[in-house]
């Protein structure tokens, strides 16, 4: 089945760009994508990827995927305190369902002022 | 606004215990899954309903249950409650590929 991995900690200074990485082991996967979890709270779609595209932007929002090396990236251009939070991919498992999500860990933002 | 609400947001039940977990999710959404983040961890997938039929399961027993209705709402049920179900419930439901999730509910078991 599909494995998703991630570095758990990242830390920034605020205005850098942020990049969390994400590599995956199930090539037949079809969406892959980005959530935001702050303390306390669920969790916050913040965009997704078709497997045949190899990046995707909206606002301060770039994915990039590699499909040959399996490689996830999220950037965050102009990193704000705002982003302080858990970063997570996830990626469909080979049976195609789309609700069925299979996460990684978790990438946790620091962002110094 | 994510349109998917849970209840409720925090309880704690006894180990042995049965708990009945909600959401509520947007007209036409067919399709929601339950998910079980332990601390420090990424969500785990339970099991996902369609049109009100269970439609996958993940690695957990079977005392964990759900049932979808008609109008959007679901529910996960855990029987037998023991102290590792402790942990955040998050309810998903998709239309096509956009899954959106509840804020979650957390339950101690003790």
């Amino acid at each position: 089945g599909e494995d998703v991995e991630q570095s758990l900690f990242l830390s920034v200074r605020e205005g850098d760009s942020s990049v969390i990485n994400c590599t995956y082991t199930d090539s037949s996967s079809t969406y892959l994508y980005w959530y935001k979890q702050e303390p306390g709270a669920g969790l916050q779609l913040l965009t997704y990827i078709f497997s045949n595209m190899d990046m995707k932007q909206d606002q301060r929002l770039t994915v990039l995927l590699n499909k040959k090396d399996k490689h996830l990236s999220l950037r965050i251009a102009d990193t704000q305190t705002g982003d302080s939070a858990i970063y997570f991919c996830a990626g469909t498992n080979y049976g195609g369902s789309q609700g069925n999500l299979i996460f990684g860990k978790g990438t946790k933002l620091s962002v110094k002022p | 606004e994510t349109g998917v609400t849970q209840s409720p947001t925090h309880l704690i039940k006894t180990r042995g215990q049965q708990v009945t977990l909600r959401c509520s999710s947007q007209s036409g959404h067919n399709t929601v899954s339950w998910y079980q983040q332990a601390l420090g961890q990424g969500p785990q997938f339970i099991f996902q309903y369609y049109r009100e039929e269970e439609n996958g399961r993940g690695n957990f027993p079977p005392r964990f249950s759900g049932l979808q209705f008609p109008n959007y709402s679901s529910e996960l049920n855990v029987n037998a409650l023991e102290l590792d179900d402790s942990a955040l419930y998050l309810c998903a439901s998709n239309s096509g590929n956009t899954i959106y999730f509840g804020e979650g509910s957390w339950l101690t078991v003790v």
